[in-house]
């Protein structure tokens, strides 16, 4: 199947900066998801997106549906230790299949 | 808070043995999938379902079968294990509709020796 590029892969940042990551794709998407999943753990639901341009906030969590349909983007203001982990993307198509992204690896230095 | 829960965290097998991975869902979602997750290659969609004794295959079903006799369990069948199947096993579900959301389960790592 089709996986989506995310960008940046990882990212080693200080405590307190802010954090921004992003996925594109080759297809239109109707939806997009992004993720964080801790190290043995099942990915955890963070945002949900619906319509292109759409800009969506979860605390410190701030994610936007690409105006094109084709990416979108994800930034964490005021990073601490717990932000640490992997998040990824997921993109629905019109032909409700669900595509993942690479995923991104945070590591917050206290 | 819709909840997925996966029966095992941790799996250790023998190759050749029949594994059955289980997966119950408590939000009465129609779709239910099973994903693995392997370092560098991302998900990958075993097989999903879209209602009971419903099933379709996805990406990588070869040595894998489902079982859903009912709406709220789907389970994952290793009729025969193999050491390529090690993996992380991640079970989800969603309802169907415009604005469809994927909730996963905590994982069942499983070791096949």
């Amino acid at each position: 199947g089709q996986q989506l590029n995310q960008s940046p892969q990882s990212m080693f940042i200080q405590e307190g900066e802010d954090v921004s990551m992003n996925c594109t794709s080759s297809s239109i998407f109707n939806t997009w998801l992004w993720y964080k999943q801790d190290p043995g753990e099942g990915p955890v639901l963070l945002i949900a997106l619906y319509k292109a341009g759409e800009l969506t906030s979860n605390g410190r969590l701030t994610a936007q549906f690409g105006i094109t349909r084709k990416d979108s983007f994800l930034n964490i203001s005021a990073s601490i230790p717990s932000d640490v982990g992997i998040y990824f993307c997921a993109g629905r198509t019109t032909g409700n299949q669900f595509y993942f992204g690479t995923g991104t690896s945070l590591t917050v230095i206290p | 808070d819709v909840k997925v829960t996966q029966s095992s965290r941790y799996l250790v097998k023998r190759t050749g043995e029949k594994v059955f991975l289980e997966c119950v869902q408590d939000m009465d979602h129609e779709n239910m999938f099973w994903y693995r997750q392997d370092p560098g290659l991302g998900l990958r969609l075993i097989y999903f379902s879209y209602d009971v004794k419903m099933k379709e295959k996805g990406d990588i079903p070869e040595g894998y079968s489902v079982s859903r006799e009912k709406k709220e369990r789907f389970s994952l069948i290793l009729e025969s294990a193999s050491t390529n199947q090690t993996s992380m096993y991640l079970c989800a579900s969603s309802e169907q509709g415009k604005n469809e959301k994927l909730f996963f389960g905590s994982g069942t790592q499983l070791s096949v020796l």
